[in-house]
């Protein structure tokens, strides 16, 4: 079965500073992997997706995430962050048409 | 280009109570799933219908039936509410293919006293 941890529940970065977050997935076959975002009270928007080709991923906001087969991980970067990146964070797997995802992580922003 | 549409918004349900959450999407999508968001849990999958005709179980299906009623609607339905079922619902759609994104409506906002 597929599944998806975040061991991050919650992440305060300065504005400006680097962000990573992190995600690591179980499938066994080639996983199709998502970043979302869920600014509050919102519905969730696509960050990045990767199913295969360059490790690097390039989404949208500034946002970046780097798939390691050998570490299962797919993890979410940002440079630098501004104050409006606040919000919660999931990764998520598909397999077999099941979309799973993981606890999220909250990022906090401080000035 | 409305997307996927929940209704309702917010309900407010006695224990014991029924009721049907409706979703329909206008995307031409197979695949539509039905998700519950808890504080600290993320997004628990409940059903989901890979397309038109089939349904499967999700993490947590106790309590829930589903019913996909054509390719556009996708019902979640709570026979007999209880205070534990207390959460925000995501419906969401997908296209053909593994790699596509899956597209989600605002949530209903559901509370069971």
């Amino acid at each position: 079965a597929q599944s998806v941890t975040q061991p991050d529940i919650h992440i305060t970065v300065s504005e400006g500073a680097s962000l990573e977050l992190r995600c690591n997935y179980s499938y066994g076959a080639t996983p199709y992997l998502f970043w979302y975002v869920q600014s509050p009270g919102q519905g969730l928007q696509l960050l990045l997706k990767y199913f295969s080709g360059d490790t690097l991923v390039q989404g949208i906001k500034g946002f970046e995430a780097e798939f390691k087969r050998s570490q299962s991980s797919f993890n979410l970067r940002k440079p630098s962050v501004h104050w409006s990146d606040a919000a919660e964070y999931f990764c998520a797997v598909v397999g077999d048409y099941k979309l799973s995802f993981g606890a999220g992580t909250t990022v906090t922003v401080r000035a | 280009n409305a997307g996927v549409t929940q209704t309702p918004k917010f309900q407010v349900l006695k224990t014991g109570q029924s009721m049907t959450l409706q979703c329909a999407q206008d995307m031409n999508h197979n695949s539509m799933y039905w998700y519950r968001q808890d504080p600290g849990m993320g997004l628990r999958l409940i059903y989901y219908s890979a397309s038109e005709g089939t349904t499967d179980k999700g993490e947590v299906p106790n309590g829930y039936n589903v019913s996909r009623l054509n390719k556009r609607e996708f019902s979640l339905r709570l026979e007999s509410a209880a205070p534990s079922q207390t959460s925000v619902y995501f419906c969401a759609s997908r296209g053909q293919g593994l790699n596509t994104e899956a597209f989600f409506g605002q949530g209903t906002r559901l509370t069971v006293v």
